[in-house]
């Protein structure tokens, strides 16, 4: 069974310009959520999307936006791009509603010069 | 304010020996606790989770145990290995919390031959 999949793995980008990550939960899995992870702050929830509705939202600015499929694969984007902004980009999915044994991509290294 | 805590950074082990990895948590609504562990350059793997409702929960060389009243689990790995060097991360989340799962700023377990 495939696992969690992100594209792209690494990302370079400038500063005031716009990225959108993928990712492709396991095959069945409903629920996609997204985490920032920064040596900061640690990993820090952005979004969970179930059925293509967004039902919960971290607490990070309007740039960080998000949306999933038909079909369950998500991406999200982030507008006008900070140097803050770099920091591993993860997606977990999981089977039931809840939270339980979320399952992670191997995630987006994104840098922002 | 931090809601899950893992206060040792880093914790060096001898082979074979146990490792016990300690979490603290603030948010008594927290009902669903994980223990995921992640190497460099990867996805967090999930090892293992513990519910509420139980004290302790067996996986192999994992065992996780929970102490309610003291908001604190723990993370056992008997016999530890080389292989299992890395960075653990505990997590808990909250009925209805809908994929917001609260991380830990994690372990560094070394595992020496």
């Amino acid at each position: 069974k495939a696992g969690v999949t992100q594209t792209p793995r690494y990302l370079i980008k400038t500063r005031g310009q716009q990225v959108t990550l993928s990712c492709s939960p396991i095959s069945g899995h409903r629920s996609v959520s997204w985490y920032q992870q920064t040596p900061g702050q640690g990993l820090q929830f952005l979004f969970e999307y179930f059925s293509e509705t967004q039902r919960n939202k971290g607490n990070f600015p309007g740039r960080f936006s998000g949306r999933q499929f038909s079909n369950s694969r998500s991406e999200m984007n982030v507008s006008t791009l900070e140097l803050g902004d770099s920091a591993l980009y993860l997606c977990a999915s999981s089977l039931t509603v809840d939270p339980t044994e979320a399952f992670f991509g191997q995630g987006t290294r994104l840098t922002v010069v | 304010d931090q809601q899950v805590k893992q206060n040792s950074p880093s914790l060096s082990v001898q082979e074979g020996r146990i490792s016990i990895l300690n979490c603290d948590y603030t948010n008594s609504m927290f009902d669903y606790f994980l223990w995921y562990k992640k190497y460099p350059a990867e996805g967090p793997t999930f090892l293992i989770s513990i519910s509420s409702i139980k004290d302790k929960n067996e996986d192999g060389r994992f065992t996780v145990f929970l102490n309610k009243s003291a908001k604190h689990l723990s993370l056992h790995i008997v016999p530890s290995q080389p292989g299992d060097s890395a960075v653990y991360f505990c997590a808990a989340s909250a009925p209805g919390s809908q994929g917001n799962l609260i991380f830990g700023k994690g372990t560094k377990l070394s595992v020496k031959p």
